[in-house]
């Protein structure tokens, strides 16, 4: 069964620095999908960023880009410029390729705080 | 991406009581899903509700206790029978977005349920 790992349960960073959030992830599958969704504190889960793992790019999204690391099945986020906004748990998902299981795994969450 | 309308928002239950909770999206999608956020924890699939058949539970998960139903293509319910303590937990209901891409998941605000 997949798993996903997030080996960080909170971390912090001072408004407009840099902070990476780690994830590492299991599956035998060479074709699948990876996402961070955000989750302030309405509880309401927001898409952050997401990769295709055929693709080597790395995605970005305005200050959210990420580190895929296919072989040693790494996704870290990197947020730049951190704003207060950006205060909220963040998880990391897999979900499986076209045509399986359509439900997304989640780590367990990293709780990002973010100093004025 | 589809727009879900959970409702209730919140609602504290008493022990051995059944409870519904709706959820309602503004665009016709073919799968819906809902999960579990226990207190402190990451989210774990309960089971997807496909229209006009029966929902598909996961492992740790049963009819008996989270019935679910899908009249449509915009509306599915599930219920949390028999509460219990353990039970108060967030329930999430999400689709696949139909404007967001459809490997991305769109996320109701969640329903928080608390058990006495």
């Amino acid at each position: 069964a997949q798993t996903v790992t997030q080996s960080q349960p909170e971390m912090s960073v001072q408004e407009a620095e840099t902070v990476t959030l780690s994830c590492t992830y299991d599956t035998s599958e060479s074709d699948y999908y990876l996402f961070w969704y955000k989750q302030p504190p309405s509880r309401q889960m927001i898409l952050v960023i997401r990769q295709e793992a055929y693709k080597q790019q790395n995605a970005t999204e305005n200050r959210f880009s990420v580190n895929f690391q296919k072989a040693a099945k790494s996704f870290s986020l990197k947020i730049s410029d951190s704003q207060l906004g950006d205060a909220a748990m963040y998880f990391c998902a897999y979900r499986a390729p076209q045509g399986g299981s359509e439900k997304l795994v989640f780590g367990k969450g990293t709780k990002l705080t973010v100093n004025p | 991406s589809a727009v879900i309308s959970q409702k209730p928002s919140r609602d504290i239950c008493q022990r051995g009581t059944s409870l519904t909770i709706q959820c309602q999206v503004d665009s016709q999608v073919t799968m819906m899903f809902w999960y579990r956020q226990q207190p402190g924890q990451s989210l774990t699939l309960i089971a997807t509700a496909n229209q006009g058949s029966e929902a598909t539970y996961e492992s740790g998960f049963v009819i008996d206790k989270f019935p679910i139903s899908r009249p449509n293509l915009t509306f599915s319910t599930l219920t949390v029978s028999n509460m219990s303590p353990e039970d108060s937990s967030i329930y999430l209901c999400s689709v696949k977005g139909p404007n967001s891409g459809a490997n991305v998941l769109t996320f109701g605000a969640g329903s928080r349920l608390t058990v006495l």
